[in-house]
């Protein structure tokens, strides 16, 4: 079974920080993707990243950036420069493939909140 | 254009009600899900269907019947509406039921039982 865990409950930085959620999954399957969402206050979910299994170079978008590494089993977050805007609810996913259906595995999510 | 738009966004109804939530998709996709998160923010899978057809039951409770006309549209019926039903609704599509393609999400249904 599929399994995502997102250690910190909730993280607090000043704004300009940076901030790294940490994410570590577990699955028997070698194909899958692993996701991150963003939930601000305002309650919806922003879709941030997904990668294969395959891929294990490291992204940046803007502000965030992310690290894959299959030997730990890890997809961690990291925020650069974090700004109050940041504040949400951070959740990392993973779906397997293959099967007659796929579905989204979620961590518990890491809350963070960027002070002035 | 909304690609996942949900209804009604907020719902507050007394136990023991009926209820329904509806959603739609205008991104051609053939997978549709709903997720329910809980108090604690906790984001679990209730149902998927691909192509009208149901492919994941998440051991959800009888009183949950999800019902799709067709694969742009899935709605959720809750009979007898409990206390603990209180939660946040989210419906999503992804292209496929392999999930590649990624998920789509709607903006939640808050649903309150008193």
């Amino acid at each position: 079974a599929q399994k995502v865990t997102q250690a910190q409950t909730e993280i607090s930085v000043v704004e300009k920080e940076d901030v790294t959620l940490d994410c570590v999954y577990e699955t028997r399957d070698t194909t899958y993707y692993l996701f991150w969402y963003k939930q601000p206050p305002s309650g919806e979910l922003v879709f941030l990243i997904r990668r294969n299994s395959f891929d294990e170079q490291n992204e940046i978008s803007g502000r965030y950036s992310w690290n894959f590494q299959k030997s730990t089993s890890s997809f961690n977050c990291t925020i650069t420069a974090s700004q109050v805007v940041d504040s949400a609810v951070y959740f990392c996913a993973l779906s397997e493939v293959g099967g007659t259906a796929s579905k989204l595995t979620f961590g518990t999510g890491t809350r963070l909140q960027v002070t002035l | 254009d909304t690609a996942v738009s949900q209804t009604p966004k907020y719902l507050v109804t007394q136990m023991g009600n009926d209820k329904s939530i509806k959603c739609e998709q205008n991104l051609g996709h053939d997978t549709m899900y709903w997720y329910k998160q809980d108090s604690k923010k906790f984001l679990k899978i209730m149902f998927s269907y691909n192509n009208k057809e149901l492919i994941i039951n998440e051991t959800v409770p009888n009183r949950f019947s999800p019902k799709s006309p067709d694969k742009a549209h899935l709605n959720l019926h809750i009979n007898s509406l409990e206390l603990g039903d209180s939660a946040v609704y989210f419906c999503a599509s992804s292209q496929e039921n392999q999930g590649s393609g990624g998920y789509t999400f709607g903006s939640g249904t808050r649903l309150t039982v008193v």
